[in-house]
């Protein structure tokens, strides 16, 4: 099974700062298709997981556009351009071959 | 407006069983793929199993392999997880999720206790 590995998994941020989260595979995540379906969620507290950002770099319909995703082949980077309030939670990347397999999480908080 | 609405979930014995259930509105159901994601209280999200658009195809984490299994009911919208033989480890909240290049609705969530 492909292994997924998050850093920082506990990133504290000052309000309006950019903030950063890394997620690295233990194999290749493109696909026979020629696709990487890498995604990033974000789980705030007390609610179920929201998508962000799917094949590596495409915002979800509704998503701030300071959320931003990049990365090819093994790493993948998670960006916030300008950290608000309501970005706290736990963001999780996710890798979309059999089995599906997650990171372990980064939680993000307001310094 | 998509919406996955799970129900079935309770306290029940170690060695029990449960079905899980999740009503699926706002989208055409027969033409996703589907999941069960699972979280143990405090801890990260864990793929558990996965069935494809028309239920011929499905795929199970090593872990509940043998015990649990996926199915769905294209005509009520409707996807299933029946989990037997319920160990203490697989206590958790299962979130019914819909497959759109990855997974990317998720339902709310229904809590799986086992415990005696």
């Amino acid at each position: 099974d492909v292994v997924m590995a998050q850093s920082p998994l506990s990133l504290p941020v000052t309000l309006g700062q950019p903030a950063s989260i890394s997620c690295r595979s233990s194999q290749s995540l493109v696909y026979s298709d020629g696709n990487t379906y890498l995604s990033w969620s974000q789980q705030r507290p007390g609610q179920s997981p929201r998508r962000l950002i799917y094949k590596v770099s495409n915002r979800d319909s509704g998503v701030p556009d300071r959320f931003s995703g990049s990365g090819s082949g093994t790493d993948f980077t998670l960006k916030i351009s300008r950290v608000e309030a309501e970005d706290v939670g736990v963001y999780y990347c996710m890798q979309g071959t059999h089995p599906y397999t997650f990171g372990q999480g980064t939680k993000l908080e307001i310094k | 407006e998509v919406q996955l609405v799970e129900s079935g979930g309770g306290l029940v014995q170690p060695g029990g069983s449960l079905r899980l259930s999740c009503a699926a509105s706002g989208f055409t159901f027969s033409s996703y793929w589907m999941h069960w994601v699972r979280q143990a209280p405090g801890k990260g999200l864990v793929w558990v199993s996965h069935i494809n658009n028309d239920g011929s195809g499905t795929t199970y984490a090593d872990s509940v392999k043998g015990r649990f299994t996926i199915s769905r009911d294209n005509a009520k919208s409707t996807l299933y997880l029946q989990m037997n033989s319920l160990r203490d480890e697989d206590t958790a909240v299962y979130y019914c999720t819909r497959d759109w290049l990855g997974i990317d609705y998720w339902g709310q969530g229904t809590l799986v206790t086992v415990s005696s």
